[in-house]
């Protein structure tokens, strides 16, 4: 599995960015595309989580008003928008990918494979 | 949201050295806890799954064990491709989150 991210943003604080991810190289469709981003300097950050095939998305609280994840089956290809963007929001942004199993408790799925990740700087 | 605490933050150590590092949930994640390995400037590496699953093509002196809220991931005998950062993260509750990161340096 491959995950090909977009391009590196510059953005205008207040503004929004949307960062694609895209998948090639399997067909399954049993799968979970999250979204995880790292501040300079700064360790890893798990923003939210879409279960493609549902269509469904469950968020980090601190990002729960910020951020919308959607996804497109038809091109295997996720998204990430996040809005009213601050100076603290530049990080590189990454999408990971990992086959889902479901219990009482939800959904997991690891991070089994990793976009390139895209650098998202918020500047005025 | 669900805490993950890593222990040390720094952890420097020898080339032959086995470390291991500690990982606790502030509730339980069953086994559902996942490590990653990251160097400056690359991206993430899953090395251990479902707490203790060896990911594909990772060395067999990497091992991970743990249940509930308390987990530790070994490097057997420390190589000099092993000096990096790890993290932990759970993917049991609606919102996974990772450990602020154990950087594994020189000593």
């Amino acid at each position: 599995v491959q995950l090909v991210q977009s391009g590196a943003e510059v953005k205008k604080p207040g503004s929004s960015v949307k960062v694609s991810c895209k998948a090639s190289g399997d067909t399954s469709s049993r799968y979970a595309v999250s979204w995880v981003r790292q501040a300079p300097g700064q360790g890893l950050e798990w923003m939210g989580v879409i279960i493609s095939i549902f269509g469904l998305t469950y968020y980090a609280q601190k990002f729960q008003d910020r951020v919308t994840i959607t996804a497109d089956e038809s091109t295997r290809t996720a998204y990430m928008e996040l809005s009213s963007l601050r100076s603290e929001d530049t990080a590189v942004y990454y999408c990971a990918r990992g086959e889902y199993a479901y219990d009482s408790y939800g959904y997991h799925a690891s991070l089994d494979h990793w976009g390139q990740g895209t650098l998202v700087t918020v500047s005025s | 949201d669900i805490q993950m605490t890593q222990s040390p933050s720094t952890l420097s150590a020898s080339v032959g050295d086995r470390v291991t590092i500690t990982c606790r949930a502030s509730q339980s994640v069953s086994t559902w806890l996942a490590w990653y390995q990251q160097k400056p400037g690359k991206v993430p590496k899953l090395l251990i799954y479902k707490g203790s699953s060896l990911e594909s093509g990772v060395s067999s002196r990497f091992s991970g064990s743990g249940f509930g809220t308390e987990f530790t991931l070994t490097i057997s005998s420390l190589q000099a491709d092993d000096f990096a950062t790890y993290y932990c993260q759970q993917y049991n509750s609606y919102a996974w989150t990772f450990g602020q990161g154990t950087k594994v340096e020189v000593k």
